[in-house]
């Protein structure tokens, strides 16, 4: 059974203030790790695809790694409005259903 | 482009009722995903449709079932209305299975 463990499950940081998001994962065979953010009460907005070890990906702020067990979502000089759940997921090379994490809450304070 | 509308936005059902959700994927795509979130956790898999036929379903009873119709676009049904089926339920469409765009939800409140 495909399995996702984000940490943390929250976090703080000051505006300005680097960090990383860790999701580590356990899949026969993977097809795909993919990031998602999601605001309050709406549906998760596609980040990124990573599809084999050592890819990496940038978006803004936003720079997604990839191992063989986990990867990693590394938000530099962070602004309020990157606050959001970050949703992980991983795609079996089998199927084309996503299993997800639970997510990590990141808050930005200005 | 729009992007995937689901309807209704919110919906509040008494235990016992019955409920149908509706699904418009992006124009093109010809998958679409049924995925159920509760409070505090990430989304779960419930259904996948692929041009008209069902390709897989999650670890959910027999009170959910799903069908696609020929345009793509799709409905939830949940029968037999259980507290816990309170949720955000969410629908993606995907044009060869990755990535999965999400739309907004529905948030069904079971009282």
């Amino acid at each position: 059974e495909d399995q996702v463990t984000q940490s943390p499950e929250a976090l703080r940081l000051q505006e300005g203030e680097s960090s990383s998001l860790n999701c580590s994962y356990t899949v026969s065979g993977l097809r795909g790790l993919f990031w998602y953010r999601q605001d309050p009460g709406k549906g998760p907005e596609f980040l990124f695809t990573l599809y084999s070890a050592g890819e990496e990906k940038e978006k803004e702020r936003l720079k997604a790694t990839l191992t063989k067990k986990e990867s990693f979502l590394h938000i530099t000089a962070p602004k309020p409005e990157d606050s959001a759940t970050y949703l992980c997921a991983v795609q079996n090379s089998g199927y084309s259903t996503l299993t997800f994490g639970k997510g990590t809450m990141l808050l930005v304070s200005p | 482009d729009a992007g995937v509308t689901q309807s209704p936005t919110h919906l509040i059902k008494t235990r016992g009722q019955q409920v149908t959700l509706r699904c418009s994927p992006i124009s093109g795509h010809k998958s679409v995903s049924w995925y159920q979130q509760v409070l505090g956790q990430g989304p779960q898999f419930i259904f996948q449709y692929y041009e008209k036929e069902e390709r897989g379903r999650g670890n959910f009873p027999d009170r959910f079932s799903a069908r696609q119709f020929p345009n793509y676009s799709s409905e939830l049904n949940v029968n037999a209305l259980l507290l816990g089926d309170s949720a955000l339920y969410l629908c993606a469409s995907s044009q060869t299975g990755d990535p999965q765009y999400f739309g907004p939800g529905t948030r069904l409140t079971v009282t």
